[in-house]
């Protein structure tokens, strides 16, 4: 099974801080993304790479930036951490094209 | 657009009952449809998928899903419910050519014994 693993299950900082979420998956799948999960708004995409250095903006990128250095890592970047970016914020990797994502445990983010 | 609505925020069905959490679908071309679940302080997990082929598809944990095009429509089922099937549950459609989900907006289940 593909392992998705991202650095911090929870995370409290400081409204205006960069934030750096991590993101790695290891199974050499090409596609990768961001969401951030809010109650009663489901899941709403953010960012997502379909190959190193390649990026393409979500539904809600403002106030994201993203890095794909790497096939195996995928960083979302909170370039000015405001409060209304508290949310859980989840990463997932998959093959490609129609095949199912697999998602990592979550990030729970408060901002202050 | 690609959309996906889940009617119900929220099931109760009772232990051995059966179950069934609903999905409708907005596509132009061939929808490609995803059921996921996610258990409390949990990543999702996947469950099943439709891409093409039998309109009945079977997936993870005993559920499965049944597509049907006319009335556009990708609900779950499964014929006995657990207290463990308590859950958050997401519809999900990919658009035909790109790579990302859509997902609804969840439905919680809540199997009491």
């Amino acid at each position: 099974d593909v392992k998705v693993t991202q650095s911090s299950r929870y995370l409290v900082k400081r409204t205006g801080e960069k934030v750096f979420l991590e993101c790695v998956q290891d199974m050499d799948h090409e596609n990768m993304f961001w969401y951030r999960q809010d109650p009663g708004l489901g899941l709403r995409l953010i960012y997502f790479s379909y190959d190193v250095k390649m990026k393409e903006k979500g539904d809600i990128p403002e106030g994201y930036s993203v890095s794909r250095e790497k096939k195996e890592r995928f960083s979302l970047i909170l370039e000015s951490a405001s409060t209304n970016q508290t949310s859980m914020y989840l990463c997932a990797a998959a093959q490609g094209g129609i095949y199912e994502q697999y998602f990592g445990p979550g990030t729970r983010l408060t901002v202050t | 657009a690609q959309s996906v609505a889940q009617p119900e925020d929220q099931v109760n069905v009772a232990e051995g009952n059966p179950l069934t959490v609903k999905c409708t679908y907005s596509v132009s071309g061939n929808p490609y449809l995803f059921w996921y679940v996610q258990y409390p302080n949990r990543g999702l997990q996947f469950l099943l998928k439709y891409i093409t082929g039998d309109n009945l598809v079977k997936g993870s944990y005993g559920f499965e899903a049944e597509f049907n095009k006319s009335q556009t429509s990708f609900h779950l089922k499964k014929p006995s419910a657990l207290v463990s099937d308590s859950a958050l549950y997401f519809c999900a459609v990919s658009p035909f050519s790109g790579y990302a989900l859509n997902f609804g907006k969840g439905t919680s289940l809540l199997v009491t014994p």
